[in-house]
């Protein structure tokens, strides 16, 4: 069983749609969460992180933990089209620097059509 | 600040070739990666430096070496080119407390190599 799974997609929806992206994983030792937008052709770029379990919302975005069930989330409310990129979950066990580095998901491949 | 910036954009090797990887960042931060990305996955921790000095493997060192002699720069050496080393290449950094706070690792642009 790989560290962390998620779906790569494509996931293709309406603008103004609801998305909901996740990512599970099996290392209990990971405490920190983060969701990184990669578009194109370019380096990712982290949009939200989250420590242990929880929601966290920042405008349109928002991150949930679940770590029981070893689990996370990221929502995008009134979706854009220039939401349109590959989405992928981080994990660390430590404070992300270091011998943890970064897990990282597969990434997902978000459409949004206009 | 240009962030972090990675030179070359793009480069085709022939297998058994060497090439250097550059990667610099101007945020005066103390940590620097780097990360392979391969087609429909997830990046992977080739090299990590801690400071000027100071490297330690990731999960796939093989066929990669690193050196760090500023905290500036963290060029990745490929020694003899292999078709498993195809993919893209990405540098990161951030400025770490150790494990007292969370902290960001920022991405250079990548570089996509192609070994033939």
């Amino acid at each position: 069983q790989k560290e962390v799974e998620q779906d790569p997609g494509p996931l293709s929806v309406p603008e103004g749609a609801i998305v909901s992206l996740n990512c599970t994983y099996s290392n209990s030792a990971f405490q920190y969460f983060m969701w990184y937008r990669q578009y194109s052709r370019k380096g990712p770029e982290l949009l939200m992180y989250t420590y242990s379990s929880g929601n966290k919302e920042d405008g349109r975005f928002t991150a949930q933990v679940d770590k029981s069930s070893k689990y996370i989330s990221l929502f995008i409310r009134d979706s854009q089209p220039s939401d349109s990129a590959t989405y992928l979950c981080a994990m660390s066990a430590g404070s992300g620097g270091g011998a943890d580095g970064l897990t990282f998901g597969k990434g997902t491949h978000l459409i949004i059509q206009p | 600040n240009a962030g972090v910036t990675q030179t070359p954009k793009f480069r085709i090797l022939k297998i058994g070739q060497s090439m250097t990887l550059q990667c610099a960042q101007d945020m005066n931060h103390n940590y620097m990666y780097w990360y392979r990305q391969d087609p429909g996955m997830g990046l992977k921790l080739i090299y990590y430096s801690v400071g000027a000095g100071i490297t330690d493997k990731g999960e796939v060192p093989n066929g990669y070496n690193v050196s760090r002699s500023t905290t500036e720069d963290f060029p990745l050496r490929l020694e003899l080119a292999a078709p498993s080393q195809t993919s893209v290449y990405f540098c990161a950094s951030s400025y770490s407390l150790g494990h007292l706070s969370y902290n960001e690792q920022f991405f250079g642009p990548g570089t996509r190599l192609t070994v033939l």
